[in-house]
């Protein structure tokens, strides 16, 4: 089975920007989930995505959005960038997004913003 | 709300030594607990996980028990080799976290021949 894979893998922006990040999660799971990780912040949840509805957000700011679609690939994107927007962008799907359930990680896409 | 706390790091181990990597959660209810590892340049892998009190995850060689009483779950490993050098971190999902993985702050190991 193939695992989650998201694209592009690397990515530069400069401020002022936006960015569309794409995740496929693995064949079968409806839950799509993203995480951001910063070495100061560490792995923070930006929001999960259940059969192409938002059911959960985390504290980040509007510019940050995502989106579901009926294949359960998921997208997320960010409006004007900011420098603190440069992270590792992390994908994750899960089969029913049930709390006992495993979330299986994408490699990440890493955003650097000049 | 919930939170995971690890160890700080970099834990500095010659090859063959003893793991114990120590992970200590709050949470309200019974969260399921989870042990990820990230190699550089790599994503989250899943290395073993626990979902009720007093069940022990496993996996190539490493091992971590569901220990309500003391809200822990350490990473233990009996010897560990140069291809374990990553950063590894311990998580958790419940109810109350509405779902999401809560990560501890992740600990760097370093693994020398």
């Amino acid at each position: 089975k193939a695992g989650v894979t998201q694209t592009p893998r690397y990515l530069i922006k400069t401020r002022g920007q936006q960015v569309t990040l794409s995740c496929s999660p693995i064949s079968g799971h409806r839950s799509v989930s993203w995480y951001q990780q910063t070495p100061g912040q560490g792995l923070q949840f930006l929001f999960e995505y259940f059969s192409e509805t938002q059911r959960n957000k985390g504290n980040f700011p509007g510019r940050f959005s995502g989106r579901q679609f009926s294949n359960s690939r998921s997208e997320m994107n960010v409006s004007t960038l900011e420098l603190g927007d440069s992270a590792l962008y992390l994908c994750a799907s899960t089969g029913t997004g049930g709390f006992t359930d495993t979330q299986y990680f994408g490699p990440g896409t890493r955003l650097t913003v000049l | 709300g919930d939170s995971v706390t690890q160890m700080e790091g970099p834990v500095t181990l010659s090859e063959e030594a003893f793991l114990t990597i120590n992970c200590t959660y709050t949470a309200t209810g019974y969260p399921s607990l989870f042990w990820y590892v990230q190699y550089p340049g790599e994503g989250l892998q899943l290395l073993l996980k626990a979902t009720k009190a007093d069940d022990k995850g496993s996996n190539k060689g490493f091992e971590a028990t569901y220990r309500k009483e003391t809200t822990s779950f350490h990473l233990e490993k009996g010897s560990v080799q140069v291809s374990d050098s990553a950063v590894y971190f311990c998580a958790l999902r419940s109810w109350d976290s509405s779902y999401k993985l809560i990560f501890g702050s992740g600990t760097r190991l370093l693994v020398r021949p």
